[in-house]
């Protein structure tokens, strides 16, 4: 079993539509980070949180980190084909472990 | 600058054969890393370094070894492949701590 789950794992949508995926645990984090994988290409970071409750903005994406730092979602608004890769979050824990999310494969159709 | 660069970016071997995958980063980063990527696995540490000369065993280390003779480099080596070690391999370097970590563009490695 993965420590981290995320769900979503697969998701479709057409150009427009809002989404939001997730990505959670039992255990509490120091930290999360998310990032976007295209194919064929490594992860690239795309936010950290360290706050529990802290909500960072990237563009039309919206990062929030949960009150008890177990869980986080990314809600995407207005999804363009751009956005179409996998997204990935990588939790942080207490001792320095860092584990990765098998992640949610988005597509976005014109 | 390159980023991080991976070597060979695609390689098939048959079972018992051996081989070295090759991670070089201009970044000046202490610490480099050894991921394999499995369909529904997500991202897996075999391996890291924190520095010159040192390594440690990430989560799944069976069946892989790994060098970091110069700061720049860290190698993954295969004595003797197994199908189960077909896979995508990404190596990736930061900063010390827990940081932002950089990508290699992955090497696809097919055993059979």
């Amino acid at each position: 079993t993965q420590l981290l789950e995320q769900s979503p794992q697969f998701l479709s949508i057409q150009e427009g539509e809002n989404l939001t995926v997730y990505c959670n645990s039992s255990s509490v984090f120091s930290s999360l980070q998310w990032y976007r994988q295209e194919p064929g290409e490594g992860p690239v970071l795309l936010v950290t949180v360290v706050t529990g409750g802290e909500v960072k903005k990237l563009k039309r994406l919206t990062f929030q980190f949960g009150d008890a730092r177990k869980d986080s979602s990314l809600h995407i608004t207005a999804a363009q084909p751009g956005d179409t890769g996998l997204y990935l979050c990588a939790g942080i824990y207490n001792n320095n472990d860092m584990r990765f999310g098998a992640g949610t494969r988005l597509t976005v159709k014109p | 600058n390159a980023g991080v660069t991976q070597t060979p970016k695609f390689r098939v071997l048959k079972t018992g054969q051996s081989m070295t995958l090759l991670c070089a980063q201009d970044m000046n980063h202490e610490y480099m890393y050894w991921y394999r990527q499995d369909p529904g696995m997500g991202l897996r540490l075999i391996h890291y370094s924190v520095g010159e000369g040192t390594t440690a065993k990430g989560e799944v280390p069976d069946g892989y070894n790994v060098s970091r003779l110069k700061k720049q480099n860290f190698l993954l080596g295969l004595e003797s492949a197994a199908p189960s070690q077909t896979s995508v391999y990404f190596c990736a370097s930061s900063f010390p701590g827990l940081y932002e970590q950089y990508f290699g563009p992955g090497t696809r490695l097919t055993v059979t």
